[in-house]
């Protein structure tokens, strides 16, 4: 599986946008790109999903570059209840691996008041 | 609708019982998968359905796990016997197919604790 980096923890104030960026040097040329985040004490949620173009969607935006070998989740007003780990996680489109979501240690996003 | 719903949301128990976790998807869904989360570990794929039939429970820890979905309403994973080491936090999810696109739902978790 093609696997992607994180920073392990950011900080971010409320109301500032947040840049949260994941590097995924291996993605393959039909690997989709999702993003997932999950709150304290709850279970994942979706986020946003990109293939090549940028996408946006009334929760965040994805920024993907043009070689597709990193991809940014943009928070553009970041909450006190936008705290939580995310996750960007590859899904293949094809091969053994179809449509699995592999969640990996993610990015500790802490919003201050 | 009503989302994932899982039951119970907490479990304690004793080394050697048996544990039975419940999911009951959203409906209309006909992809259903198992996850485990540990500090350790962090989240695993234990299973996944697609209309019923298990697809890959190559995450399956060993034999003392097993899951069913008799129907597409309704599925369970069960432990037996159980250890400590099964503590973990059980979510369950669903999503409408089981491709790459496809969103899946979250259920809130079943928190289990094996003493």
């Amino acid at each position: 599986d093609a696997k992607t980096t994180q920073p392990n923890s950011m900080e971010s104030n409320e109301e500032e946008p947040v840049h949260l960026p994941c590097n995924h040097s291996t993605i393959s040329g039909t690997d989709y790109i999702h993003w997932y985040r999950q709150l304290p004490s709850q279970g994942p949620e979706y986020v946003i999903h990109g293939l090549t173009s940028n996408v946006n969607n009334r929760m965040a935006s994805l920024a993907i570059a043009e070689d597709r070998k990193s991809s940014t989740l943009i928070l553009h007003r970041a909450t006190l209840r936008d705290a939580a780990v995310y996750y960007c996680i590859l899904r293949a489109s094809g091969g053994t691996s179809y449509g699995k979501l592999t969640f990996g240690q993610g990015t500790i996003l802490t919003v201050h008041p | 609708d009503a989302g994932v719903i899982q039951s119970p949301r907490h479990e304690v128990t004793e080394m050697g019982q048996e544990v039975t976790l419940r999911c009951k998807p959203i409906s209309g869904h006909n992809s259903l998968f198992w996850y485990r989360q540990t500090m350790m570990r962090g989240l695993e794929l234990l299973i996944y359905f697609n209309n019923n039939v298990p697809i890959d429970d190559s995450g399956m820890p060993e034999d003392r796990f097993s899951a069913k979905m008799p129907n597409a309403s309704f599925s369970t994973l069960k432990i037996q016997p159980s250890e400590p080491r099964d503590s973990a936090v059980y979510f369950c999810a669903s999503s409408l197919r089981s491709g790459a696109t496809d969103t899946q739902y979250f259920g809130p978790g079943t928190r289990l604790t094996v003493l």
